[in-house]
């Protein structure tokens, strides 16, 4: 089974710091997602990578940069975090193809950010 | 960006069978269509995948009309632990592009199963 496993599950920072949540797959997969949950709003993508070092702008990148080093981790990171980025963060990974190609997405639990 | 409608919540009773239906109009001619299950406080979970026709696993049935503008998700006599939020999904038709990560997932819907 794949196992997509997100550092944290609840985190609390305060405006202004630098915030890394982390994700890691085991299934090495090519392709790695971050997205944000938000109440009525859905699941909104924020980055993606389709290779180690390679990242492209997903929906939402603003405020979040992104880091891929190695194949199977992918990192989130808010630079200066403020409070409109306190939501659910989920990353997802998924074999090359896409999700659109018989190559479903597999998600972490996600991280819960609040920040205050 | 092909965005798909669905309603946003349903409620069912245990045992009866589920059909949540859903809209892509703009689905690409190389897209599938897959359908997520979300409980709270747990990532989605892929549930069934398919191009055209019928598709059924263990879990449930999916049609897809032979126009691909909507697709039917089937759950077969539902229990109080299939209560949760279901996706559906289809990638984004951008004309020569990848469209990798270009996937929407909405709001969902909520379907809550009584006892």
């Amino acid at each position: 089974d794949v196992k997509v496993t997100q550092s944290s599950r609840y985190l609390v920072k305060r405006t202004g710091e630098k915030v890394f949540l982390e994700c890691v797959q085991d299934m090495d997969h090519e392709n790695m997602f971050w997205y944000r949950q938000d109440p009525g709003l859905g699941l909104r993508l924020i980055y993606f990578s389709y290779d180690v070092k390679m990242k492209e702008k997903g929906d939402i990148p603003e405020g979040y940069s992104v880091s891929r080093e190695k194949k199977e981790r992918f990192s989130l990171i808010l630079e200066s975090a403020s409070t409109n980025q306190t939501s659910m963060y989920l990353c997802a990974s998924s074999l090359l193809g896409g999700g659109q190609y018989n190559s479903p997405l597999h998600f972490g639990n996600g991280t819960r950010l609040t920040v205050t | 960006l092909a965005k798909t409608t669905q309603p946003i919540s349903m409620d069912s009773y245990e045992g009866q069978e589920v059909n949540i239906t859903c809209s892509h109009n703009n689905i690409a001619t190389n897209d599938y269509i897959t359908w997520y299950q979300q409980f709270p406080s747990q990532g989605p979970r892929f549930i069934i995948q398919g191009y055209k026709t019928k598709v059924t696993n263990e879990v449930a049935s999916l049609f897809i009309p032979a126009d691909r503008k909507s697709s039917t998700l089937s759950l077969p006599r539902v229990s109080l632990s299939d209560t949760a939020v279901y996706y559906c999904l289809v990638g984004d038709p951008v004309p020569g592009g990848s469209t990798l990560g270009r996937l929407y997932f909405g709001r969902g819907t909520q379907l809550t199963v009584w006892p």
